[in-house]
């Protein structure tokens, strides 16, 4: 299994839509991160957790709500999302927060 | 907040040139790494260096971090089409609690 996997890799969802993308890393890491990316923009770190514990939120709206239920699976829950937030959402782990991150293929988000 | 700036932002070349990508910043990094990513695809690690004057090379691709440690250059030689991505430094400082920074990415277009 490869070592950060991200599903679905591609959703278009309405306005009105409650949405979860998944991901999960086999890499044995303690650490797991969301990133949002879009056309022509930095990466945005999101949220950040080591050892299931959330240590960074970046100011993200409320209508994302990340969930980590252990150390290798991350969720990232959508609701009442607007056409801005369509973007790359990719999903990195390293063995601790100040470690090499390795990331997932990311999940193409449109939002009509 | 420090900043990762990234020269040039995007280059475009013929197969077999040579070509250098810089990753600048004020701040000192205990690790640097870079990443390549391709549309549609997560970012993927090609190296870490650590250590200040430390070289690596992955078959054409050398990568430098400077004495100093806090810049870094990637040098590819005979370029192929199959060098084309986006080229993303991000570095590990303490001054910044650990976190990572990444640059703004350098897109690298070769042309057959």
């Amino acid at each position: 299994e490869t070592g950060v996997t991200q599903t679905p890799r591609h959703l278009v969802m309405g306005m009105t839509n409650k949405k979860s993308l998944k991901c999960e890393q086999h890499l044995g890491h303690n650490a797991m991160y969301w990133y949002k990316q879009s056309a022509k923009k930095p990466l945005e770190l999101m949220f950040v957790y080591s050892l299931e514990e959330r240590v960074e939120n970046n100011s993200v709206p409320s209508r994302f709500s990340p969930e980590c239920p252990n150390s290798s699976h991350l969720f990232l829950h959508l609701h009442t999302l607007q056409p801005e937030d369509s973007a790359l959402y990719l999903c990195a782990s390293s063995q601790g927060p100040t470690d090499t991150q390795y990331f997932g293929p990311g999940t193409r988000l449109t939002v009509l | 907040t420090q900043l990762l700036e990234q020269s040039p932002q995007f280059l475009s070349i013929q197969e077999g040139e040579n070509l250098t990508v810089y990753c600048n910043s004020s701040s000192v990094f205990s690790s640097l790494q870079w990443y390549r990513q391709e549309p549609g695809e997560g970012p993927v690690l090609l190296v870490t260096v650590v250590t200040g004057g430390e070289v690596k090379k992955l078959k054409r691709l050398t990568f430098q971090f400077g004495d100093a440690r806090k810049d870094s250059s990637l040098h590819i030689t005979a370029a192929q089409p199959g060098d084309t991505g986006l080229y993303l430094c991000a570095g590990v400082s303490y001054e910044n609690a650990g976190k990572s920074t990444f640059g703004d990415g350098t897109t690298l277009t070769v042309k057959p």
